[in-house]
């Protein structure tokens, strides 16, 4: 089965950039049709996707945060990466990276990571 | 974008007796392949969501046969038979045949009576 696991600062401050990392294992990246993609979840609130990634570099991100994502995959590391920029204190959340086949998109995820924008 | 509502938004329920959770979608989920992309999560306290069911009704590896989905075009519920105790959490429904965006119901709260 397999497993995520995101990485990252848990602070960040207000304008910065947020990047986060998630290593992929028990599977490989580049296997057939998934697509890797991040969720976060704000404080006591519930999920919103971020946009995702196939291993092909092809992406999709949702538009209310297109003009600050950046999602990317390095199948040399299994990893895939997020970039939100000029982050405000409405970005704080927690973050999860999932993977899932092409069709449903989502099947596993990760722990979580939670970030704080904070100065 | 599609708007996913998920009722009801609180459930409690008595061990052993049967929930139900219905979602609705603005559009209708049916993509060209003919399937409905619509997924069940879990998500119990403290922990990440864990997917229970896909396709809307296909059970994922694992996830007891209490839990079943059903429905289709713009009407889905999940059923559980009969409520356990690991039962509690948050239940998600999401639908991935519009995107962009990927979408999310509310999210319904179950609680043991």
């Amino acid at each position: 089965q397999v497993q995520l696991q995101e990485s990252g600062p848990g602070l960040v401050k207000p304008s910065q950039t947020l990047s986060l990392t998630c290593t992929v294992s028990s599977g490989s990246i580049s296997s057939g049709d998934y697509c890797w993609s991040w969720i976060r979840q704000h404080p006591g609130m519930g999920l919103e996707w971020i946009g995702f990634s196939y291993h092909s570099g092809s992406t999709s991100y949702n538009p209310s945060l297109k003009s600050r994502v950046t999602i990317s995959v390095d199948t040399s590391k299994n990893q895939f990466s997020l970039k939100l920029n000029s982050v405000t204190a409405a970005d704080t959340a927690i973050y999860y990276c999932t993977g899932g086949s092409s069709g449903s998109k989502v099947e596993y995820w990760g722990r979580g990571t939670q970030v704080t924008v904070s100065s | 974008d599609v708007v996913m509502t998920q009722s009801p938004l609180s459930l409690s329920v008595t061990l052993g007796q049967p929930a139900s959770i219905s979602c609705r979608s603005s559009q209708s989920l049916v993509f060209s392949d003919g399937n409905s992309y619509l997924n069940w999560f879990q998500q119990r306290p403290g922990q990440s969501p864990r997917r229970l069911l896909y396709k809307a009704s296909t059970r994922d590896s694992g996830v007891p046969d209490r839990f079943s989905g059903s429905g289709s075009g713009t009407d889905f519920t999940l059923k559980i038979s009969g409520v356990e105790a690991e039962d509690v959490g948050v239940y998600y429904c999401m639908q991935a045949t519009h995107w962009p965006p990927v979408t999310f119901g509310q999210g319904t709260r179950l609680e043991i009576k």
